[in-house]
């Protein structure tokens, strides 16, 4: 089946730091999510990506889809303590529903004040 | 406005024992779809379902049984506990039509 490996496995930087962290995959997506997870909750949807190329932006967070669309970055301005938790990117299996998801391992984010 | 609500929060079964998850969701979502989340290993899915009777295998569905018998619901089943079923369970639904998976807060289940 399909993987999506994740880099990297966790982050330690001070408040006001930029980060950057990807995502890659064995095969062709077509859709990027990525979502953030903060402790003792479900995940929420940050950004989503649709077509090579792409790069969107939602506040300091901004995404790309990788030309070869296989792989996908994110990377977040200006860290703040509340940009802690762990930031997963996904992808739909087996065309666009988005009801099978398959998931990276997670990255996590640790912002020292 | 509740979203994907899941019941309980927290759970510890013995060895052998059964119980169901529960999850609820208000948005009249087609798809529903359940995870498990273990450290290091992201979530992997277990069982999905694309509408009220149709269900599906995901990742790992071993130890685990689903039914959909309506939009809002979609309870998870463990038959007989094994503590490598101890684990974090998230439920989630979604449609074609909106962007994403909407996800519960999550149960935590220890299996002793």
């Amino acid at each position: 089946g399909q993987q999506l490996n994740q880099s990297p496995q966790s982050m330690f930087i001070q408040e006001g730091e930029d980060v950057s962290m990807n995502c890659t995959s064995s095969s062709i997506f077509n859709t990027w999510l990525w979502y953030k997870q903060d402790p003792g909750e479900g995940p929420v949807l940050l950004i989503a990506l649709y077509k090579a190329g792409e790069l969107t932006s939602n506040g300091r967070l901004t995404a790309q889809f990788g030309i070869t669309r296989k792989d996908s970055f994110l990377n977040i301005s200006a860290s703040i303590p509340s940009d802690v938790g762990i930031y997963f990117c996904a992808g739909p299996s087996g065309g666009t529903s988005y009801g099978k998801l398959t998931f990276g391992q997670g990255t996590i984010l640790t912002v020292h004040p | 406005n509740a979203g994907v609500t899941q019941t309980p929060k927290f759970q510890v079964l013995k060895t052998g024992q059964s119980m169901t998850l529960q999850c609820a969701q208000d948005m009249n979502h087609e798809y529903m779809s359940w995870y498990r989340q273990d450290p290091g290993m992201g979530l992997r899915l277990i069982h999905y379902s694309v509408g009220a009777g149709i269900t599906d295998q995901g990742e790992v569905p071993n130890g685990y049984n689903v039914s959909r018998s309506t939009t809002e619901d979609f309870p998870l089943r463990l038959l007989s506990a094994a503590p490598s079923q101890t684990s974090v369970y998230f439920c989630a639904s979604s449609s074609p039509v909106v962007v994403g998976a909407f996800f519960g807060q999550g149960t935590r289940l220890t299996v002793v």
